[in-house]
């Protein structure tokens, strides 16, 4: 069984950009969860997709969104990208409790 | 292929036990070793790791990192019910865009 897969792996934007990744998951899995992971905040939770509806958000803001599509694939968009936006961002998915992570794609904003 | 694997995937025991998870690993490039708690959705960071030997201790838990064997120890003594929960390792490493990578994680049940 394929694991979960997100695209690109690695990008790079400039400030007041925006940047759309996106999240593949495990086959049958219905539940998506995105996470932005930094060195100094560690992980933190974004939102959760479930059947195209987004049942949980993190304390992030507005320029931070999401949605899901009914094959179960998920995007995250950033608008207006500010520096402090570099991080790796990780998709899970989840059939039960347990979360599958992706590799994650790494975003650099100069 | 880079991975990490954890052990056991799940782990029944009663409160007072204690409780051993593993973590090995095979990355290129080391950076550090994280372990993260998961009880509802978004995991709590429990530990990093970057020094072989030297253990790191946060109440009933404890970690240890072993780079020349490439593993990695969770422990839990006086286990009680509410260290039930998903224990997840992730590997960190150390190119020119940092990669983490995480192992399918330990669930572990603790019955009163």
């Amino acid at each position: 069984k394929a694991g979960v897969t997100q695209t690109p792996r690695y990008l790079i934007k400039t400030r007041g950009q925006q940047v759309t990744l996106s999240c593949s998951p495990i086959s049958g899995h219905r539940s998506v969860s995105w996470y932005q992971q930094t060195p100094g905040q560690g992980l933190q939770f974004l939102f959760e997709y479930f059947s195209e509806t987004q049942r949980n958000k993190g304390n992030f803001p507005g320029r931070f969104s999401g949605r899901q599509f009914s094959n179960s694939r998920s995007e995250m968009n950033v608008s207006t990208l500010e520096l402090g936006d570099s991080a790796l961002y990780l998709c899970a998915s989840s059939l039960t409790a347990k979360q599958f992570f992706g590799p994650g794609t790494r975003l650099t904003v100069l | 292929e880079d991975k990490v694997v954890q052990s056991p995937l799940s782990l029944v025991v009663h409160e007072g036990d204690t409780v051993t998870l593993n973590c090995s690993y095979e990355v290129t490039n080391f950076r550090s070793l994280l372990w993260y708690k998961q009880e509802k959705k978004a995991p709590t960071f429990l530990f990093m790791l970057t020094s072989s030997g030297i253990e790191k201790k946060s109440g009933r838990l404890s970690s240890i990192l072993d780079k020349k064997e490439l593993f990695s120890i969770l422990n839990i003594t006086a286990t009680q019910t509410g260290d039930s929960a998903i224990y997840l390792c992730a590997v960190e490493e150390f190119l020119y865009n940092n990669d983490m990578r995480f192992g399918a994680g330990t669930r572990l049940t603790v019955k009163p």
